[in-house]
């Protein structure tokens, strides 16, 4: 079955940093572009992120650009996302989602990260 | 960037009844493949999106056949034929045609 797990989300002060994992099970993420995608509570999805199958190439919203960071490890089929200087309106659920042409799926249960003092 | 319009923005049903939403793009969608970079998405209480239709028309292995989407370019329809109790949740149409990808607001369908 293919499938997407994420962990690492939770509380953290303004400007500290968390860094959420995506395992995937069931496909290798070497073969495919993998994406974050974030909601924050009771609103809709925003896209956050992106990285290219060989992990050559990676794009950010500008919300989050220059203080996130994508990347992965395709020895332990992991996906992960630095994100550093967090600020309140980071405060979402993340979702992981693996890419093919058009469309996200599968998605991971999502991990909740709540940014407040 | 790509803009996604939906509407309605929320929708009540009556079950057995049909229901249709629409999606709108500020771009054309259509991909080289000839096929437009258009999906539909159902979130159900407290869950993660779950993909219903793909490249505008094709539905997702497991969607009931009541669900059917059609449309290329910039305009785009998610139609259910008869609405059941279980597709109450939010409905978002996606752009994946380029990054950033973009989402429609969503719509709310409930029962009436």
């Amino acid at each position: 079955e293919v499938q997407l797990v994420e962990s690492g989300g939770g509380l953290v002060q303004p400007g500290g940093s968390l860094r959420l994992s995506c395992v995937a099970s069931g496909f290798t993420l070497s073969s495919s572009w993998m994406h974050w995608v974030r909601q924050a509570p009771g609103k809709g999805l925003v896209w956050v992120s992106r990285i290219s199958s060989d992990g050559s190439r990676t794009v950010y919203a500008d919300s989050v650009k220059g203080r996130f960071t994508i990347s992965r490890d395709d020895a332990k089929n992991t996906l992960f996302l630095q994100m550093n200087s967090l600020r309140a309106e980071d405060t979402a659920v993340y979702y992981c989602a693996r890419y093919n042409i058009g469309q996200l799926d599968p998605w991971g249960q999502g991990t909740l990260v709540t940014i407040s003092s | 960037d790509i803009v996604m319009t939906q509407s309605p923005l929320s929708l009540p049903v009556t079950p057995g009844e049909p229901a249709s939403i629409s999606c709108r793009s500020s771009q054309s969608l259509l991909h080289t493949n000839g096929y437009s970079c258009l999906a539909w998405y159902l979130q159900k209480p407290g869950q993660s999106p779950q993909l219903l239709i793909y490249l505008g028309s094709n539905r997702a292995s497991g969607v009931p056949d009541r669900f059917s989407g059609s449309g290329s370019g910039t305009d785009f329809t998610l139609k259910i034929s008869r609405v059941e109790a279980e597709d109450v949740g939010v409905y978002y149409c996606m752009q994946g045609l380029q990054t950033p990808l973009t989402f429609g607001p969503g719509t709310k369908v409930d029962i009436k």
